[in-house]
């Protein structure tokens, strides 16, 4: 079935460092790929999304980009902030109904 | 239009006991989405339902749980006898027909003793 992999946290940064957290999927046909953040103590927020292959998503400074040929949706920062401190989620949308297939998500925190 | 709310957002029982948490989609949204999620992993798919209609359960949703959606609108999920593999977050998410994201509440935090 479909699934999603993405790299094991945590992850510990300085702020204005570089970020990249890899994920990989495999589903059958071309999914709708996510990246969700999940803040401490709020809920599950849509960073940014990609529809189909090449497709870039972009938010907040965030950039993911659908790669079918490697089956990727590597999520990258140029230069992060202590706010960007949270887990961050990557997921397919899958499932006869639609529903997001997520990974196990990777905890990043950044220091000052 | 303030998103989707859950609650409660805490809940504390007692092994055996039954628990029921109520979700209120974004207004506008058909589609509705049930997930758990326990420490250290992503949400997992429960049930779904489009307007009234549940149309899809997880092998996850087991015997002890049922979710309905009366009206089309908010939703409920309960939990019989309950168990403490049962302790988890439970995720509820609303769309629209032809949109890609859903949208989560704040979960409501279940804790079986």
């Amino acid at each position: 079935g479909d699934s999603v992999t993405q790299m094991e946290g945590p992850v510990t940064l300085s702020e204005e460092a570089f970020l990249t957290i890899n994920c990989t999927y495999t589903a059958t046909g071309y999914p709708s790929l996510f990246w969700y953040v999940q803040y401490p103590g709020e809920g599950l927020q849509l960073l940014l999304k990609a529809t189909k292959a090449d497709d870039k998503g972009s938010n907040k400074g965030f950039e993911a980009t659908y790669r079918k040929e490697t089956t990727s949706f590597h999520l990258e920062k140029g230069s992060v902030q202590v706010s960007d401190s949270a887990v961050y989620f990557c997921a397919l949308r899958g499932g006869s109904q639609g529903n997001l297939i997520f990974g196990k998500g990777t905890k990043l925190s950044v220091k000052p | 239009d303030t998103g989707v709310s859950q609650d409660p957002r805490h809940k504390i029982t007692k092994r055996g006991q039954n628990v029921t948490f109520r979700c209120d989609p974004i207004s506008e949204h058909n589609r509705l989405y049930w997930y758990r999620q326990t420490l250290g992993q992503g949400p997992e798919f429960l049930t779904y339902f489009q307007n009234e209609a549940q149309l899809e359960k997880s092998r996850l949703l087991s015997d002890r749980f049922s979710a309905e959606r009366p009206k089309g609108s908010f939703s409920t999920l309960e939990i019989q006898r309950t168990e403490q593999g049962d302790s988890a977050m439970y995720l509820c998410a609303s769309s629209f027909s032809g949109e890609e994201t859903q949208y989560f509440g704040p979960g409501t935090r279940l804790l079986v003793l």
